[in-house]
Formats: structure tokens, sequence, C-alpha cells
């Protein structure tokens, strides 16, 4: 089993919809949870922290849920500009040396 | 403005040559990393560095090797043991050396896509 598995998609949704994402990861132990954006080519940038109490920004709500072992994000009313690959990440096993596992990334297509 | 510059962009490896990718970094962050990340996959750690003059092997070393002589700077050398180089380079620091309970944001370079002639 992978330590952190996402539905790869691609996830093809019209402008103004509602879509959410799921992120599973196998270590109880894990404390840290992210959310990454990644488009096409370029480098991953930090979209949100995920705590426990679950957190929002904007459009974008991210939770936790610890006994389940997932995380998820929901994006509302989608804009084409969020079309990218959205990676799950946790701190992994060693968590004393800050190493964290990513998923292989969830691909949003938003349509007009 | 700090960031984290990776070089080059685009990088050709010829069959039994070692190359090597740039990362430097003028945000005075103690941690390093270098990921791997190929088509449809996440990121895989290959090394990482939590301090000067120290590194540790993530989770593919092999093939791979790193120095980290200055604090600044983090380059990844892809030697001709590595049969499967071509990916995508993302080279990564964090202010905390990663310990649990800190800032784990990572900041990344805007990566080097390797590929093999």
């Amino acid at each position: 089993r992978k330590e952190v598995e996402q539905d790869p998609g691609p996830f093809n949704v019209p402008e103004g919809a509602t879509v959410a994402f799921n992120c599973t990861y196998s270590n109880s132990a894990s404390q840290s949870f992210f959310w990454y954006r990644q488009d096409c080519r370029k480098e991953p940038k930090l979209l949100m922290s995920v705590y426990s109490s679950g957190n929002e920004d904007g459009r974008f709500t991210a939770q936790l849920n610890r006994a389940s072992q997932y995380i998820s994000l929901l994006i509302r009313d989608s804009k084409l500009s969020d079309s990218a690959t959205y990676l799950c990440v946790v701190n992994g096993r060693s968590s004393n040396t800050g190493k964290l596992i990513f998923g292989q990334g969830t691909t949003l297509q938003v349509k007009p | 403005d700090g960031g984290i510059t990776q070089s080059p962009k685009y990088l050709f490896r010829k069959e039994g040559q070692n190359v090597t990718l740039s990362c430097e970094q003028n945000l005075n962050h103690d941690a390093m990393y270098w990921y791997r990340q190929d088509p449809g996959q996440g990121l895989r750690l290959i090394y990482y560095s939590q301090i000067v003059n120290d590194f540790q092997k993530g989770d593919i070393a092999e093939g791979y090797s790193v120095s980290r002589e200055k604090k600044e700077s983090f380059p990844l050398t892809v030697t001709s043991a590595q049969k499967n180089p071509t990916a995508f380079y993302l080279c990564a620091s964090n202010p905390d050396r990663g310990a649990v309970g800190t800032n784990e944001k990572l900041f990344f370079g805007s990566g080097t896509q390797l590929s093999v002639l």
C-alpha cells in the first residue's frame, strides 16, 4: 500500500462547479498535512496546510479525518485558473527529519 | 528577491555520462532536498541535507550523488549508474531542518528536465 494515495483523475468539471478530492495516508502517526498545487512542468506551490479543526481560504476548504486517515480538499465555484494537479503531502515515517511524502496528484480540468 | 534557483532548465545526457544539476538558494535555509518526478507520479526523495557538510539518502538515492559544502548550494550529480535518469528534478529548501512541529513548508526551485540522448 502506498503511504499516500490519491485518485489521479482527471476530474473534468464546468466552471462554477464544486469539486472535492480525497487523499488517504497509511501512517497513523503523521502530524503534518498539506495540499500543494502544481501546474504542468512547474514547481509545486503550497496551497494550504491542513489543520485538525479544518481550515478555509476563500473558495478552498481543507479537512482532516484522523480516524479514517484521510484529508480532503474542496474547491467551490471552480475557475478556469484552478486547472492544475493537486498534490497531497504528509510527513512520513521518519518524521523527525521532516521527510514529506507526496501523493501522485489529482488532476483537475475546469472547462468553460 | 530571495528564492531557489535551479539550472539548467533543460539538460541532456549521453550514455555513460555524469551530469550535475545546480541548486542555489539565498533564503538562508538550513535544509535542502532533491526530488525526482516522473510523469503521473508524485515526488520521490533522492537526497536531503539538514546542515552544511552533512546529507542523507532518501528513498531513491542509487545512481545519484550530492554535496553540501556551502549552505546556499546543494548540487545533484546524476551518474552513469542511474539507468533511467529521464525525469523532472526539483530542488527544495526548508528553514527549520525539517523537525516535526516546525514549519515543514517547502520552497521549490523551478525544476530541471533531464533527458537521455
